[in-house]
C-alpha cells in the first residue's frame, strides 16, 4: 500500500530556533500535500495545502512567514516552523494524496518548544 | 452548527458488546466520507470509507443516511484492540481540501 514517511518523528527545541519537518510518499508521487496539526484531545486541524511547484495555501489564521511550506518535487514536502515558541509545541501531521484521491498520513511528527 | 459533529464519547463498552456511533455533517452538498481511527498520539489511518448503498468490512459497517445528514459506524463482537478515537471524516468539495475532521468519539473497550 501507499507509504509516506513523515521524519523527526519526535523533536524538542529550545525558543527561537527553526524546525523542519519533511513529508515524503514512497511509492507514489503525490502532487497535492496537506499539514495538520493536532491538540491534545483535538481534531486534526488544516494548516496548509502544499502543491508540487508552486505557493503553498494557507488556512485562516496560520501564518505563512512562520510556517514555510516547501514542495518541490512529487513526493516531497517540507513544514518548516519558524523561530518556535512553546505555543507552536503540538503534533504536526502530514498526507498526501494519491491518484485516486486517497489520503495517506505520515506518523507524525511531536514537536515540542521549550 | 459545527461542520462536522460527532459525541467525543468516551464510550466504554465490554469486549465482545456491539457499539455504534454517528457523525453529522451539515453540509448537503458532501461528496465523500470516511471513518479513520486514530490510535492516542498515533497519525489517523482509514478504516473505511462510506457509500451510499452501505458498505461492511468484517465486523464493521459503515452507512450513510443523506436525508439526515449523518454517516454511523457499527462495530460487532468488540476486541480490546478497537480501542481508539474514531474520526469521522467529510469531503465537500472535489479534492482532498474539503476535507474536515470531526472531533473523534473515543472508544474503551473493556475486558
Amino acid at each position: 500500500g501507499a507509504v509516506v514517511s513523515q521524519h523527526p518523528s519526535w523533536v524538542i527545541c529550545k525558543s527561537g530556533t527553526s524546525v523542519k519537518i519533511e513529508c515524503r510518499s514512497l511509492d507514489f508521487q503525490a502532487t497535492t500535500m496537506f499539514w495538520y496539526r493536532q491538540f491534545p484531545k483535538q481534531s486534526l486541524m488544516l494548516m496548509a495545502t502544499s502543491n508540487e511547484g508552486s505557493k503553498a495555501t494557507y488556512e485562516q489564521g496560520v501564518e505563512k512567514d512562520k510556517f514555510l511550506i516547501n514542495h518541490a518535487s512529487l513526493t516531497l514536502s517540507t513544514l518548516t516552523v519558524t523561530s518556535a515558541h512553546p505555543e507552536d509545541s503540538s503534533f504536526y501531521i502530514c498526507s498526501a494524496e494519491d491518484r485516486f484521491r486517497a489520503l495517506h498520513f505520515g506518523n507524525g511528527t511531536r514537536l515540542t518548544v521549550t | 452548527r459545527k461542520e462536522v459533529e460527532q459525541d467525543p464519547g468516551p464510550f466504554n463498552v465490554p469486549e465482545g458488546a456491539t457499539v455504534a456511533f454517528n457523525c453529522t455533517y451539515s453540509n448537503s452538498a458532501s461528496q465523500s466520507f470516511f471513518w479513520y481511527r486514530q490510535d492516542c498520539r498515533k497519525e489517523p489511518k482509514l478504516l473505511m470509507s462510506v457509500y451510499s448503498s452501505g458498505n461492511e468490512d468484517g465486523r464493521f459497517t459503515a452507512q450513510l443516511n443523506r436525508a439526515s445528514q449523518y454517516i454511523s459506524l457499527l462495530i460487532r463482537d468488540s476486541k480490546l484492540s478497537d480501542s481508539a478515537t474514531y474520526l469521522c471524516v467529510v469531503n465537500t468539495g472535489g479534492g482532498a481540501d474539503g476535507l474536515t475532521f470531526g472531533k473523534g468519539t473515543h472508544l474503551i473497550i473493556q475486558p
